[in-house]
């Protein structure tokens, strides 16, 4: 069975800082790979995506991702943190780009030190 | 462009009584899908609608059912609600079939089971 991992439950890093959030999946063939962000009380939205190509994937708010099929990774990294990124971060895995079914890690808390 | 709409946003049930939860996709989009979040389970998928037809099911009971309208319009019902249904409950909507155009979430429906 599809299943993602998220192994840091909870991050802290100082603002200005780099961070790097862990992703791995666990699936047989290449799947469609997504990050999303939740703040407190609101949705999920959209960072970034992969489906093919190119491994190094840029998204929104200066964050990007790098996909590893060898290690059967997608970490999501940004080079500079603001106080405003503090939230609650979801890789996802989906098997194919035409089902609807997203399959969510656990999440990974960041929380910003000023 | 207005977002994806969420009806109720709070909501606080009986144990024993039913509910129904509203979505109203972006204009346009025909495809919803609808997502539990619990601290402990974290997301799970509930159901897939295109064209008020549900192409996808996760694994929840028989308590759980919903459907889409002619002007893709959601809803989805709990009936013989327990304690373990208190949850956010999240829509998404996209413009195609699937994953592949990108989810946009709503912020939710916060169920309470007293």
């Amino acid at each position: 069975a599809q299943s993602v991992t998220q192994p840091d439950i909870h991050i802290t890093v100082s603002e200005g800082a780099s961070l790097e959030l862990r992703c791995n999946y666990s699936y047989g063939a290449t799947p469609y790979l997504f990050w999303y962000v939740q703040s407190p009380g609101q949705g999920l939205q959209l960072l970034l995506k992969y489906f093919s190509g190119d491994t190094l994937v840029q998204g929104i708010k200066g964050f990007e991702a790098e996909f590893k099929r060898s290690q059967s990774s997608f970490n999501l990294r940004k080079p500079s943190v603001h106080w405003s990124d503090a939230a609650e971060y979801f890789c996802a895995v989906a098997p194919s780009g035409n089902t609807g079914k997203l399959i969510f890690g656990q999440g990974t808390t960041l929380q910003v030190k000023p | 462009k207005a977002g994806v709409t969420q009806t109720p946003r709070y909501l606080i049930k009986t144990r024993g009584q039913q509910v129904t939860l509203s979505c109203s996709p972006i204009s346009g989009h025909r495809s919803v899908s609808w997502y539990q979040q619990t601290p402990g389970q974290g997301l799970q998928f509930l159901f897939e609608y295109f064209s008020e037809t549900q192409r996808n099911k996760g694994n929840f009971p028989g308590r759980f059912s919903g459907r889409q309208f002619s002007n893709s319009r959601s809803e989805m019902n709990v009936s013989t609600l327990e304690l373990g249904d208190s949850a956010l409950y999240l829509c998404a909507s996209s413009s195609g079939q699937g994953v592949a155009r990108g989810y946009t979430f709503g912020s939710g429906t916060r169920l309470t089971v007293v």
